[in-house]
């Protein structure tokens, strides 16, 4: 299994600043990818990121909004800029474990924009 | 698309009591199946998983059995404990990789 910390556990912030979200892993990883849960809803993905390429976004939504680092095989931010009350959810990263088919999910951030 | 649908919630149930959470799914080709857990203030954790049709996936006295004529994943539990109050999520990976694809959720709520 791996091991997932991320950053920050929560955070309220004001409308249209920026929040960057850390997911560290305790072994290299292939692929992250990134999910929202909204409140009361489940979780749909963001986007994938890669190591050394862009990431690949889901519909709905967009680089501009989500901007997404890989910078190596264990680590990857994830950023909500310009927030809205609407981007209040709880934003989790995952991994897959070695078999392939595992996903194993951070303990998430809950974010609160107000 | 794939998609993934659960019985609505919430439940609620009395200590031992007998759990059953529908989860039925839509996709192509042989998709491997998942229940994921959710506990307060806590990120998702891995429950169970199946792989390929007939499997049955069980942990802590959790079950599911991958039923592809019917394209079910029901999630049972003989007997329920206060500590399983929690939100459980059906998920699917497809054969073409590894993203998930969710259930809407079911919150359990177990009273003493």
């Amino acid at each position: 299994s791996a091991v997932i910390s991320q950053k920050p556990s929560r955070d309220i912030c004001q409308r249209g600043t920026s929040l960057t979200i850390q997911c560290q892993v305790d072994s290299q990883v292939t692929m992250m990818f990134w999910y929202r849960q909204q409140p009361g809803q489940s979780l749909t993905l963001i986007a994938t990121a890669n190591q050394g390429s862009e990431a690949t976004y889901e519909s709905g939504f967009v680089i501009d909004k989500f901007p997404i680092s890989r910078p190596n095989l264990t680590f990857s931010t994830l950023t909500v800029s310009n927030m809205s009350p609407e981007d209040s959810s709880i934003y989790l990263c995952s991994v897959e474990g070695g078999t392939g088919v595992d996903m194993f999910f951070g303990s998430g951030t809950q974010l609160s924009v107000l | 698309g794939d998609s993934v649908t659960q019985m609505e919630g919430p439940v609620t149930l009395s200590e031992e009591a007998f759990l059953t959470i529908n989860c039925t799914y839509t996709a192509t080709g042989y998709p491997s199946l998942f229940w994921y857990v959710q506990y307060p203030g806590e990120g998702l954790q891995l429950l169970l998983k199946a792989t390929k049709a007939d499997d049955k996936g069980s942990n802590k006295g959790f079950e599911a059995t991958y039923r592809k004529e019917t394209t079910s994943f029901h999630l049972e539990k003989g007997s329920v404990q206060v500590s399983d109050s929690a939100v459980y999520f059906c998920a699917l990976a497809s054969t073409s990789g590894s993203r998930l694809t969710f259930g809407e959720g079911t919150q359990l709520t177990v009273n003493p």
